[in-house]
């Protein structure tokens, strides 16, 4: 079956400008969950969605959002981009929760 | 809180030799643990998991890991590494009715001929 797909996998967009990244979950999944990682923080855990609801959050500013659609989908967005965002977007679903995450290749975003 | 540690940044081994990545993690109850493989440019690949039961977990591509409660480690182990293992690797941990993973700082592998 196919796997999570992220679109677009890169960007490159100019300070203060936003930007909405894209996440098809495994048929099926309904649990969704999004992550930065930078080489100064590593992985960072941003939101965690369940059936379009937001069950979870990280610590990050109110520039950082996200959705989750009927069919699972996602998007996430981030506003007033800063150079500090240049970053590697994960994407990943399961199917039950703790039963470890299927992540997508990511989204590269370079903020200049 | 939650946390990870992997007190190895960077390993390198030479190919056909033993592997042993160290993870340390801090709960409170029983955890849910995951190693995961990240391959240059690429997302992370899951390896293996640890809900409860039976403490030492068999994953993919013949890696292994034992769940030790006593030391609140979870080390992942190969008996022979091959070339192909090269990549950075995550011990992650989650908690109970939530996905969120708290992931560790990763440790980078290298292998040589």
């Amino acid at each position: 079956k196919a796997g999570v797909t992220q679109t677009p996998r890169y960007l490159i967009k100019t300070r203060g400008q936003q930007v909405t990244l894209s996440c098809s979950p495994i048929s099926g999944h309904r649990s969704v969950s999004w992550y930065q990682q930078t080489p100064g923080q590593g992985l960072q855990f941003l939101f965690e969605y369940f059936s379009e609801t937001q069950r979870n959050k990280g610590n990050f500013p109110g520039r950082f959002s996200g959705r989750q659609f009927s069919n699972s989908r996602s998007e996430m967005n981030v506003s007033t981009l800063e150079l500090g965002d240049s970053a590697l977007y994960l994407c990943a679903s399961s199917w039950l929760t703790g039963d470890g995450y299927t992540f997508g290749s990511g989204t590269r975003l370079t903020v200049v | 809180a939650q946390s990870v540690t992997q007190p190895d940044i960077h390993i390198t081994v030479s190919e056909g030799a033993s592997l042993e990545l160290r993870c340390n993690y801090s709960y409170g109850a029983t955890p849910y643990l995951f190693w995961y493989v990240q391959s240059p440019g690429q997302g992370l690949q899951l390896l293996l998991k640890y809900f409860s039961g039976d403490t030492l977990v068999q994953g993919i591509k013949g890696f292994e890991a034992e769940f030790k409660r006593s030391q609140s480690s979870f080390n992942l182990r190969k008996p022979s590494v091959h070339w192909s293992d090269a990549a950075e690797y995550f011990c992650a941990v989650g908690a109970d009715n939530t996905d969120k993973l708290i992931f560790g700082t990763g440790t980078r592998l290298q292998v040589f001929p």
